[in-house]
């Protein structure tokens, strides 16, 4: 069975820092990933995925994330945190039985302070 | 192009009546998904619909829920005798057919059960 799992239910950094968004995943397979983030109230926004190919890739926002196969991870990175990127960010894993949908980590909490 | 539309964006029931919930997808877009987001949780799988076809609903409670995708209109979401543990943020995200698993999310439904 696929699943993601995120460590860090919150995470707080200096603005202008460099920020890392933990993901470790489990999938049998090749995996397909994905980042999303969360603003109050609102739907997920997509951010980047990874599907095949270079493991550094870049999304959304100057986003990236960065995939290591023997490590499991796809942790997700800015190199200089903004107050607006202060969101919920997930994780996700899509389905490898052969539906589309996807399965989400529980959510990092992402506060910049100023 | 518009993005996924949902409605209503908030929908209040008293225990025992019927919600429905609407998603209409990006144009182009033949793959909806439902998800529901507990308080403080990520998002749930629930069920995978095409046109007139229900492909996947592991996800979804065998009683009270259903959902459609018909031929023409938009995708339905549909709970009865909804109870107050029905309250939660309801997703809908839609899909192309050349990257299914490349999923496009609504601003959500939120139901509250009274």
């Amino acid at each position: 069975a696929q699943s993601v799992a995120q460590p860090e239910d919150q995470v707080n950094v200096a603005e202008g820092n460099p920020l890392t968004v933990k993901c470790t995943y489990s999938v049998s397979g090749n995996p397909y990933l994905f980042w999303y983030v969360q603003y109050p109230n609102r739907g997920l926004q997509f951010l980047l995925k990874y599907i095949t190919g270079d493991n550094l890739v870049k999304g959304s926002y100057g986003f990236e994330a960065e995939f290591n196969k023997s490590q499991t991870s796809f942790h997700l990175k800015k190199p200089s945190a903004l107050v607006s990127d202060s969101a919920l960010y997930f994780c996700a894993v899509r389905d490898m039985t052969g539906a589309n949908n996807l399965f989400f980590g529980t959510g990092t909490r992402l506060t910049v302070i100023p | 192009n518009a993005g996924v539309m949902q409605n209503p964006r908030h929908l209040v029931r008293r225990r025992g009546q019927e919600a429905r919930l609407r998603c209409s997808p990006m144009k182009g877009h033949s793959h909806v998904y439902w998800y529901r987001q507990l308080p403080e949780e990520g998002l749930k799988f629930m069920v995978y619909l095409q046109k007139e076809n229900i492909i996947d609903e592991s996800g979804m409670p065998k009683e009270r829920f259903s959902a459609e995708f018909p031929k023409e209109g938009p995708s339905i979401l549909r709970i009865q005798q909804v109870v107050r543990g029905d309250s939660a943020a309801y997703f809908c995200a839609s899909s192309p057919d050349r990257e299914p698993y490349e999923q496009y999310f609504g601003p959500g439904t939120r139901l509250t059960v009274t």
